[in-house]
Parts: structure tokens; C-alpha cells; sequence
């Protein structure tokens, strides 16, 4: 059963500062895998999309990376903003059917 | 990016009554919809899988004839929510793909509040 795990849970930082998000899942035999942003009471907003055959993919601040073999993805925002705050969930998507598995979340706070 | 829109955004119904949203894929044809449901602070969880003319496919524990799914055509499916109770309050987000790209698009969520 695939299970997937986000640590920190919540992260509170400096503005400017850049930082890294894990995840992690326990059956490596992923489609894709995905990181959203939610704001507050709102849906989930893509952010990157990384294809099981990828190692990574970048778009602005942010820079995904994706080792299937370990079972690890990580998200680096790099010069942190106020705006940057949100909850982050990393989602894998299993093959066959496309079945999404989520991560509990970090929950990410940017201090002016 | 593809744009999924869900209506309403917000709704609250009395207890034992039925609620209706609709999820729609407003610039392409979805072939796939899922419907997830998000307690608070929690993360998301799978309720079912609906493709375009079948039957949805429920997550084990997700009671069926108490969230009914309908996926009548490749851009709308509807998540009925049946004889609602308090416990029912929650956050509904749908998302489409259309294969054989993989990307999810997500609905903004329902928040439904059963009284």
C-alpha cells in the first residue's frame, strides 16, 4: 500500500531564506508525482510535475527532484516571500487508473 | 493551464436533505474526474473515480449509495450527496485529467455545511 509522508509538518522562516520540502512514499512503482500549493479554504494550485522517467523539473523559484529508487521527492523554494505562504502537499499518482496518494502537507509560514 | 470550475463554492443544507456540485472541465475534455474529500487540516482522501459513460469506481469505506456519482458527459460529473448529515461537512475537491496526459487539474472546492 502506498503511503506517503511529508516532513517537516509546518516550517516558519525568515523572508529571503531559501528552504527544502520532503516527501517521501513507500512503493516506488509511481506514475508521477506532483506538488500542489493550497491557501487557506482554497483548491490545490499545480506547481510542478515530474514524470517517473524525470529527476527533476524547475519553474521560477522552485526546483523539484524525484529519486524513485529511494522513494524521495524534494521541493526547494529558493529567496522565500510572504506570498510563498501556504500548505505544500506532495501527491503521487500510482500506474493503471491514475489513483492519487497524498502527503499530509507542510504547512509553510514566511515572516516579513 | 486547464481550468476546472466546481459549483457552489459554499453551500449549507439542513440534515437529511440532498446536495448536488458539479464539477466541469471548462477548456477540454476530461476522461477521467476524481472526487476527494478534505477534513480540516488534513490532507486529501480519494473518494471515487469516475470515468465519462461508466460507473464510478469508490474508494473501500466510501459508501456509494450515500455519495452518488455521475459522470454524464467528458466535461461535467456531479457528487450527490444524499440524506446529509452533520458528519458530512467537509471540503469536496474534484480534479480532471484527459488522458493520455496525466496531469490533475483541481477544482476551488465546495465547502458544504450540514446543520
Amino acid at each position: 500500500k502506498q503511503e506517503v509522508t511529508q516532513i517537516p509538518a509546518a516550517l516558519s522562516v525568515p523572508e529571503g531564506e531559501n528552504l527544502v520540502l520532503n516527501c517521501s512514499f513507500t512503493d516506488s512503482a509511481i506514475y508521477n508525482l506532483q506538488w500542489f500549493r493550497q491557501d487557506p479554504g482554497k483548491g490545490l494550485t499545480s506547481l510542478l510535475l515530474i514524470q517517473s522517467s524525470q529527476r527533476e523539473q524547475t519553474s521560477g523559484r522552485l526546483n523539484a527532484s524525484l529519486d524513485k529508487s529511494s522513494g524521495r521527492s524534494t521541493l526547494y523554494i529558493a529567496a522565500s516571500q510572504p506570498g510563498d505562504s501556504a500548505t505544500y502537499l506532495c501527491a503521487v499518482i500510482r500506474p493503471g487508473g491514475f489513483k492519487t496518494i497524498f502527503g499530509a502537507g507542510t504547512r509553510l509560514f514566511v515572516k516579513a | 493551464g486547464a481550468v476546472v470550475s466546481q459549483h457552489p463554492s459554499r453551500v449549507i443544507c439542513k440534515s437529511g436533505t440532498s446536495v448536488k456540485i458539479e464539477c466541469r472541465s471548462l477548456d477540454f475534455q476530461a476522461t477521467t474526474m476524481f472526487w476527494y474529500r478534505q477534513f480540516p487540516k488534513k490532507s486529501l482522501m480519494l473518494m471515487a473515480t469516475s470515468n465519462e459513460g461508466s460507473k464510478a469506481t469508490y474508494e473501500q469505506g466510501v459508501e456509494k449509495d450515500k455519495f452518488l456519482i455521475n459522470h454524464a458527459s467528458l466535461t461535467l460529473s456531479t457528487l450527490t450527496v444524499t440524506s446529509a448529515h452533520p458528519e458530512d461537512s467537509s471540503f469536496y475537491i474534484c480534479s480532471a485529467i484527459s488522458q493520455p496526459q496525466t496531469e490533475q487539474y483541481f477544482g476551488p472546492g465546495t465547502r458544504l455545511t450540514v446543520t
